[in-house]
């Protein structure tokens, strides 16, 4: 099946302990997007990536790291820094003018 | 700033028709997308548009007004599966940053 696949759905993170969420797509998207999600808010852009070995920030990348060394898989790591990690994060790949964007099934993080 | 303002909520009743509004502040734009997402669930892609006027799919369409910043989602024969929230985003400048609405929450009743 083509698409974004996310793993895991939920993840638990201990204080202090850093955590990485997988994004794997197999659509041959060149671009690939990290966003966080929080109860009655929008989408907001943490990391993106246009090409394999390149990566921006978003609007809200303090806390948050990532790694793009295969153009299938974009993981983002959610570091101790990051104070208030609990929130749902979505990948997506894709879009442009006239293409929309395709997201993966999310992850849902929690603090122990 | 950019800005994309859409209303929290709303109600309407199986069977009607309901209008999203959506207006928008952003630094370039290069089209305007709608997406319907369920509670827990990725966004799915609904529509889009790049010129004024009105696209029409099926049950939905989607209106804009680049000279406004305005666009709307109009959802007819309401199902009860239409209650999910619509996410209005904008493509910004450069065509490969989107900046999302908080989008509006619609609850079909019976």
């Amino acid at each position: 099946d083509g698409g974004i696949t996310q793993s895991p759905k939920y993840l638990f993170r201990k204080e202090g302990q850093n955590v990485t969420l997988s994004c794997e797509q197999n659509l041959n998207h060149d671009a690939m997007y990290w966003y966080r999600q929080d109860p009655g808010q929008g989408l907001r852009l943490i990391y993106y990536s246009q090409i394999v070995n390149d990566f921006q920030k978003g609007d809200i990348a303090e806390g948050y790291s990532v790694s793009r060394e295969k153009k299938e898989s974009f993981p983002l790591t959610v570091t101790s820094a990051q104070k208030n990690p609990t929130a749902f994060y979505l990948c997506a790949a894709g879009g442009g003018v006239n293409q929309p964007q395709h997201f993966g099934d999310g992850t849902r993080l929690s603090i122990l | 700033g950019q800005n994309i303002d859409q209303p929290t909520e709303m109600t309407a009743t199986e069977g009607a028709i309901v209008q999203i509004n959506c207006t928008y502040q952003t630094s370039g734009f290069n089209g305007l997308f709608w997406y319907q997402q369920h509670a827990g669930e990725a966004p799915t892609f609904l529509s889009y548009n790049v010129l004024d006027g009105l696209e029409e799919k099926g049950r939905f369409s989607s209106f804009l007004s680049r000279s406004k910043g305005y666009s709307y989602l109009l959802l007819k024969e309401l199902q009860m599966k239409d209650s999910a929230s619509y996410l209005c985003a904008v493509l910004g400048l450069g065509g490969f940053k989107t900046i999302f609405g908080a989008g509006t929450r619609l609850f079909v009743k019976a």
